[in-house]
């Protein structure tokens, strides 16, 4: 199956920081979705991004398809940020559209 | 909108009670739901999928007759995990997406979890 990779997996911010996380994934994908976890275990949607960039907010994400990643960028970082931020891909082929997850960047931010 | 609700949020129960998750969505159509597990600082492993009215296709390694699921409508899909005893203790997860046909996959819209713990 396909395989996705994040990173890094932990990164330590001061409040106002910028950061950018990196997942890169093995085969073609026609579906691709960003998520924070926060630390009660929801799991907040932030980006559907099979392709091309997207901005909402202190958040943009960009998918280059072709070249097998994407990247989120988080500008001005507040502590809410923190939790764990996750990448999902689906494959074409086959049927209902699974996701599987990378592993995860843990992000805490300091104040 | 695409707001999935998932019940109970958390579990405790003795080992050998049977407990039943349920995931609905609220302001949409889902043709497909999705379940998860996440044990702690781990990321989410999908178990099985459920399509509206059909057998739920699951996971290699994912017991069928433990992890029971039903989806009898296109807005409820329920996990019952039976016989429970403590290893299955977990964060289970659900998901709804809505099939606009011709191959176009939709996102996932994820439930808020339910913490289950097997005493």
């Amino acid at each position: 199956g396909i395989q996705v990779e994040q990173s890094p997996p932990d990164l330590i911010l001061q409040e106002g920081a910028n950061s950018t996380l990196r997942c890169n994934f093995s085969d073609s994908v026609n579906n691709l979705q960003w998520f924070h976890q926060n630390p009660w275990g929801q799991l907040i949607n932030l980006f559907y991004i099979p392709s091309g960039t997207k901005q909402n907010g202190r958040l943009s994400a960009t998918t280059v398809a072709t070249e097998r990643y994407s990247l989120l960028y988080i500008s001005s970082s507040q502590t809410t940020d923190s939790g764990v931020y996750f990448c999902a891909v689906g494959a074409p082929g086959g049927s209902n559209y699974k996701l599987t997850f990378g592993k995860g960047t843990l992000l805490t931010v300091n104040p | 909108g695409a707001v999935v609700s998932q019940h109970p949020s958390w579990v405790i129960c003795k080992s050998g009670t049977s407990v039943k998750i349920e995931c609905r969505s609220l302001d949409f159509q889902a043709t497909t739901m999705f379940w998860y597990r996440q044990f702690p600082k781990q990321s989410l492993m999908l178990m099985a999928t459920s399509n509206e009215g059909s057998k739920a296709t699951y996971e290699q390694g994912v017991e069928k007759d433990k992890f029971l699921i039903n989806h009898a409508s296109l807005t409820l899909s329920t996990l019952t995990v039976t016989s429970a005893h403590p290893e299955d203790s977990s964060f289970y997860i659900c998901s709804a997406t809505r099939d606009l046909g011709q191959g176009n996959p939709q996102p996932q819209h994820f439930g808020d979890g339910t913490r289950l713990s097997i005493l």
